[in-house]
C-alpha cells in the first residue's frame, strides 16, 4: 500500500536560516507529489508540485523541492526562512493507478525563532 | 472570490444528532473530495466524486453519506454523530486527470459533545 513519511514532527529554525523538510514515499508506480502548507485554523494551500520533467521544482513563497527517485524522496527547501513561514507542512503523493487519490504525510510543524 | 467554500465553519453538536456540511466550488472542476483531519492533524481521504459519480469511497462508517447534487457541490451528511467524529473536515476539488492539483476549502471544525 502507498504511504508517505514525514520523519520530523517538529522543526525549529532561526529566522534567516535555511530549511529542509523531509518527505519519503512508498509507491509502486511513478508518483506525483505535492507540498501543502496549513496555517493555524486555515485550510491547505499548495506550495508546489512535481508531475514530471525537471526534478527540481519551484513553488510559491520561495520554496523549492527536489524529487529523487532513487531515494523515494521529495524534500522541501527554503534558503532563508521568514517568521511568516511558521505553519504545518504536508507532503502528499498520488499515482496513476490510484486515480486522483492523494495520500498525505502526518505533517511537520515548523517553528521560527527570531 | 472564494474558490472552495464550506459551511458551516464551526459545528458543535451532541452525540446522536444528524448534521450536514456543505461544500461548493466555483473553479469549474469535475472532481470533489472530502477529507477528515483528526486531532493529530492526520489528513485522510473519505470520498471523491467525479461529475456527481462516486469514485473513491474509503473505509468510512455508513453513517457518513456524501451527496453531490451537481458537480459544483458536494455535501457530507453524518448520522448518529459519535465523539470520534470530532475532527476538521476539508472539502477539495480538482480537474479530473492524473496529477491535477487539489484545491482545499477552509475546513469545518466539528465538535461532538
Amino acid at each position: 500500500a502507498q504511504s508517505v513519511t514525514q520523519p520530523d514532527i517538529h522543526i525549529t529554525v532561526s529566522e534567516g536560516a535555511s530549511l529542509e523538510l523531509r518527505c519519503n514515499y512508498s509507491y509502486g508506480a511513478t508518483p506525483y507529489l505535492f507540498w501543502y502548507v496549513q496555517s493555524p485554523g486555515q485550510g491547505l494551500q499548495l506550495l508546489l508540485k512535481y508531475f514530471s520533467g525537471d526534478t527540481l521544482v519551484q513553488g510559491i513563497k520561495g520554496f523549492e523541492a527536489e524529487f529523487k527517485r532513487s531515494q523515494s524522496s521529495f524534500n522541501l527547501r527554503k534558503p532563508s526562512v521568514h517568521w511568516s513561514d511558521a505553519a504545518e507542512y504536508f507532503c502528499a503523493v498520488g499515482a496513476l493507478e490510484y486515480g486522483n487519490k492523494l495520500v498525505f504525510g502526518a505533517g511537520t510543524i515548523l517553528r521560527v525563532k527570531s | 472570490d472564494t474558490a472552495v467554500s464550506q459551511t458551516p465553519k464551526y459545528l458543535v453538536t451532541q452525540m446522536g444528532n444528524d448534521k450536514s456540511i456543505k461544500c461548493e466550488q466555483n473553479l469549474g472542476h469535475d472532481t470533489m473530495y472530502w477529507y477528515k483531519q483528526d486531532s493529530k492533524k492526520f489528513l485522510k481521504i473519505m470520498f471523491s466524486y467525479n461529475n456527481k459519480e462516486l469514485i473513491i469511497n474509503e473505509t468510512v462508517p455508513n453513517r457518513f453519506s456524501p451527496k453531490s447534487p451537481d458537480k459544483a457541490h458536494l455535501n457530507l451528511h453524518i448520522n448518529s454523530l459519535e465523539l470520534g467524529d470530532s475532527a476538521v473536515y476539508f472539502c477539495a476539488s480538482s480537474q479530473t486527470g492524473w496529477g491535477e492539483t487539489q484545491y482545499f476549502g477552509p475546513g469545518t471544525r466539528l465538535l461532538v459533545l
